[in-house]
């Protein structure tokens, strides 16, 4: 079963809104990691926050991370066209363990 | 800097054959990972390989194998299709230490069908 939950399924949004995307985790967790793909294609990583950490930003991205309530939040601020992907959080479980666990993804539909 | 790269990018196979798909990591990266995407089922966790030795399975059946040479590259076989076994596999790579402390950087992927 997978670890991360992504709430919602899908947003659709017009350019220059911010976009909120929620995960829900089951298990404590090493760190956190957002990805981005495009067209059924590669990954694009985008951020990773540690366990230890509760928030991160890199250019338009803000992640928050709350361990309590195994939850993380990615807000892309300002979207646009370009931004229209499906968003995964993956999860490296603490303990060891060595592989991410993904959630089922958000997509995200930027219209001009 | 190259990233990581997958051949090929779409293969088509009939049930029962076997498949061949090869990653090349990022230079300097030692671990590589394989993912399988399979449509509804999600992004799920296939091998693990560094310094040339497995080191962690997903819950795959045992013809789903692979292998990482000296440069680091990996295979991955997949043996006795099934029709289900259609999905993008994904490789990524990750530098010496795994995910835990590193980031994983993916490849375009290869689109398997079997008919």
């Amino acid at each position: 079963s997978q670890q991360g939950e992504e709430d919602p399924q899908a947003l659709s949004i017009q350019e220059g809104e911010n976009a909120t995307m929620n995960c829900s985790y089951k298990t404590s967790i090493n760190n956190l990691q957002w990805y981005r793909q495009n067209s059924g294609r590669g990954l694009v990583h985008l951020i990773l926050i540690r366990s230890n950490e509760r928030e991160k930003h890199s250019g338009r991205l803000r992640v928050t991370l709350d361990t309590s309530k195994k939850s993380s939040s990615l807000l892309i601020t300002a979207s646009r066209a370009a931004d229209t992907a499906s968003y995964f959080c993956a999860t490296v479980l603490s303990g060891g363990y060595n592989k991410l666990i993904f959630g089922a993804g958000t997509r995200l539909a930027v219209h001009p | 800097e190259a990233g990581v790269t997958q051949s090929p990018t779409h293969l088509i196979k009939t049930r029962g054959q076997q498949a061949t798909l090869r990653c090349s990591p990022i230079s300097g990266h030692t671990s590589v990972y394989w993912y399988q995407q399979a449509l509804g089922l999600g992004l799920q966790f296939l091998l693990w390989y560094d310094e040339g030795e497995e080191r962690n399975r997903g819950n795959f059946p045992p013809r789903f194998s692979g292998r990482q040479f000296p440069n680091y590259s990996s295979e991955l076989n997949v043996n006795a299709l099934e029709l289900e076994d259609s999905a993008l596999y994904l490789c990524a790579s990750s530098s010496r230490g795994g995910p835990s402390y590193n980031e994983q950087f993916f490849g375009p992927g290869t689109r398997l069908t079997v008919l």
